[in-house]
């Protein structure tokens, strides 16, 4: 099946740093999203971006579907960013539409 | 809009017994995913339904099982428990089957003892 990798797995930083975080696939994928896991558990949408460019406040993600990577930047980092980033593609397959979650990212963001 | 809402928050359950877990997806949302995520590992794809059909299914044992509702809600049932059953279950929703965007619920966080 499809391989999700995502670099750094952790990442500190001083409040106001900028980052950017990587996912890389195996395969041609159909869908692949962004999410922020908070302490509790939740799953908050960032990015649906199967390709192309989005921006969202100070966080911003591009693929590049033909090369199979994607990059999500957070700028001037704060304290209420921390948490785990996980990268989630769905494969090209017919019928359905399964998310295939990378490791995650666990980034710190210190005072 | 109410998001994805999931029931019950938490749960203690012990080895051999059986859970329901229940999810009801965003207004309009036809599509119900379910995801286990053991600590330190992202979320894994345990079934998708849409239409009260079952569409996908990932690689977890016939302990698992799962439906769709005529409003669209969803549960998830798990037989004969074990330790490493515990996790957190979490339910997505989409408008249909493709590439569509899937939004999370807040998780239900079973511990097996």
């Amino acid at each position: 099946g499809i391989q999700v990798e995502q670099s750094p797995p952790d990442l500190i930083l001083q409040e106001g740093a900028n980052s950017t975080l990587r996912c890389n696939f195996s395969d041609s994928v159909n869908n692949l999203q962004w999410f922020h896991q908070n302490p509790w558990g939740q799953l908050i949408n960032l990015f649906y971006i199967p390709s192309g460019t989005k921006q969202n406040g100070r966080l911003s993600a591009t693929t590049v579907a033909t090369e199979r990577y994607s990059l999500l930047y957070i700028s001037s980092s704060q304290t209420t960013d921390s948490g785990v980033y996980f990268c989630a593609v769905a494969p090209f397959q017919g019928g359905s539409e399964k998310l295939v979650f990378g490791k995650g990212t666990k980034l710190t963001v210190n005072p | 809009d109410a998001g994805v809402t999931q029931s019950p928050t938490h749960l203690i359950k012990t080895r051999g017994q059986h859970v329901t877990l229940r999810c009801s997806p965003i207004s309009g949302h036809k599509s119900v995913s379910w995801y286990q995520q053991v600590l330190g590992q992202g979320p894994q794809f345990i079934f998708q339904y849409y239409e009260k059909e079952e569409r996908g299914r990932g690689n977890f044992p016939d302990r698992f099982s799962a439906r769709q509702f005529p409003n669209y809600s969803s549960e998830l049932n798990v037989n004969a428990l074990l330790l490493g059953d515990s996790a957190l279950y979490l339910c997505a929703s989409s408008l249909s089957v493709g590439s569509d965007e899937q939004f999370f619920g807040p998780g239900t966080r079973l511990t097996v003892l």
